[in-house]
Order: C-alpha cells, then sequence, then structure tokens
C-alpha cells in the first residue's frame, strides 16, 4: 500500500473518445503531481497543484486536462488523444513541494 | 534549465555484491536536492534516498548510499550487498529551489539486474 491510488491501471481509447484518469492518495500531502512515462525518456512533469492550486503546466496540449477538487483528489480528463500519448501516467503526492514524492502504481494509456 | 544525465541504460550484478550507478546534473543553483527513486516491474516508483546539496555528508540508507561530488555535479548509487529484489530501474532526479520551482527532472534511468 502506497498511499497514492491509480484507476484505472490499464486503459485503451479511441482518439475520439473521453475518459479520465483517478487519483487519490491517503498520506494527508497538499501537493500532487501528474507525470507522463514514456518509453526510453525521462519522467517528464505535466501538472503540479499545490492546496488544489494549479502551479505548474508544464507546457501540456489542451486535450490534457487536469482537476483538483480537493487535496487527497486528483483527475486527468483526456480527450481527442493522439497515439504519441500512448505511455505510462503517474501520480505522485507531497507533503509539499519540497517534500520527497510519493508515487501511484500508474495507469498504462493505449491509444488505437 | 537544469539537466540529469544517467550514462548507464542497462547494468548487472551478481547477487552480495556491490554496484554503482552514476549521475551527473548541471545547474547553476547552490541550493537544491538531489534524489534517487526505484522503480521495480510492477512500476511503483520508490524513493531510496535523498541528499541536500547543502550537506557535505553522504546520505545512507541501509545498504544504500551516495557519492555526492558537488564540484563535480556528480551523484552516483552505490548498492552494497546487492539483493534480488533490488532489480529496477533506477532514476536520478534533481530539484531545485530558485528557478525550478516545484519541479523534480528526472534522468532516463539505469535498468538494474541482480543475478542470483
Amino acid at each position: 500500500e502506497t498511499g497514492v491510488t491509480q484507476t484505472p491501471r490499464h486503459l485503451v481509447m479511441g482518439m475520439t473518445n473521453k475518459k479520465s484518469l483517478k487519483c487519490e492518495q491517503h498520506l494527508g500531502h497538499n501537493a500532487m503531481y501528474w507525470y507522463k512515462q514514456s518509453a526510453k525518456k525521462p519522467l517528464e512533469l505535466m501538472f503540479v497543484y499545490n492546496f488544489k492550486e494549479q502551479t505548474e503546466n508544464n507546457s501540456v496540449p489542451s486535450r490534457f486536462s487536469p482537476e483538483c477538487p480537493n487535496s487527497s483528489h486528483l483527475f486527468l480528463h483526456l480527450h481527442t488523444l493522439q497515439p504519441e500519448d500512448s505511455a505510462l501516467y503517474l501520480c505522485a503526492s507531497s507533503q509539499d513541494v519540497a517534500q520527497p514524492q510519493h508515487f501511484g502504481d500508474g495507469t498504462r494509456l493505449s491509444i488505437l | 534549465a537544469q539537466t540529469v544525465t544517467q550514462s548507464q541504460p542497462e547494468m548487472s550484478v551478481q547477487e552480495a555484491e556491490t554496484v554503482t550507478l552514476s549521475c551527473t546534473y548541471d545547474t547553476s543553483e547552490n541550493n537544491y536536492y538531489l534524489f534517487w527513486y526505484k522503480q521495480p516491474p510492477s512500476r511503483q516508483m520508490i524513493l531510496v534516498i535523498r541528499q541536500e546539496a547543502y550537506k557535505q555528508q553522504n546520505a545512507t540508507e541501509n545498504r544504500f548510499s551516495v557519492n555526492f561530488q558537488k564540484a563535480a555535479k556528480s551523484f552516483s548509487l552505490k548498492i552494497s550487498d546487492s539483493q534480488l529484489g533490488d532489480t529496477a530501474k533506477y532514476f536520478c532526479a534533481f530539484w531545485g529551489s530558485g528557478g525550478s520551482n516545484y519541479k523534480l527532472t528526472f534522468g532516463k534511468g539505469t535498468l538494474l539486474t541482480v543475478n542470483p
């Protein structure tokens, strides 16, 4: 039990579909993050939320839309994705942005 | 911008032996943190060890220790008495307290296989 839970574990979707990834943390942390992990590339930070406020958008295309309704939940809404968006999407949380991050198991996303 | 380089895409070691994973980084900042994360085949990313740049003493966590050379911008990870459960991809990461607020910058990772 890592304290950071991501659902679903696997997702296959067509380019015209709309789906959402969910992340939940039970650690009482104030900061949450979305990362994209592609093969043979470093982890790419996508979004940062600190106390429910988005503090970082790392030039992510608008087809990815994050939502943070409270400090325990983080969503990534997906719409009209491209094949190159196929990757492992990792959620992380930390007590504050200067503390080590705890990661979830990730959602393996495949775009047909 | 900060960069993190892990020059060894793959490594292997025999069980019970010692292995060192290398990491170099580039930054103009003076205060920052460095991390090693481990990602086993089950995909969960786990923090292994953390080093504050202002500390001269190298961090240690049981069988894991680092060799932090600030002037050389080097941050290697040594795993002693390697165990089969150490098989994983290891990522070096940099966190800066200045221009890179809130960003962990990761290297591409080193896939370590511990052989029986």
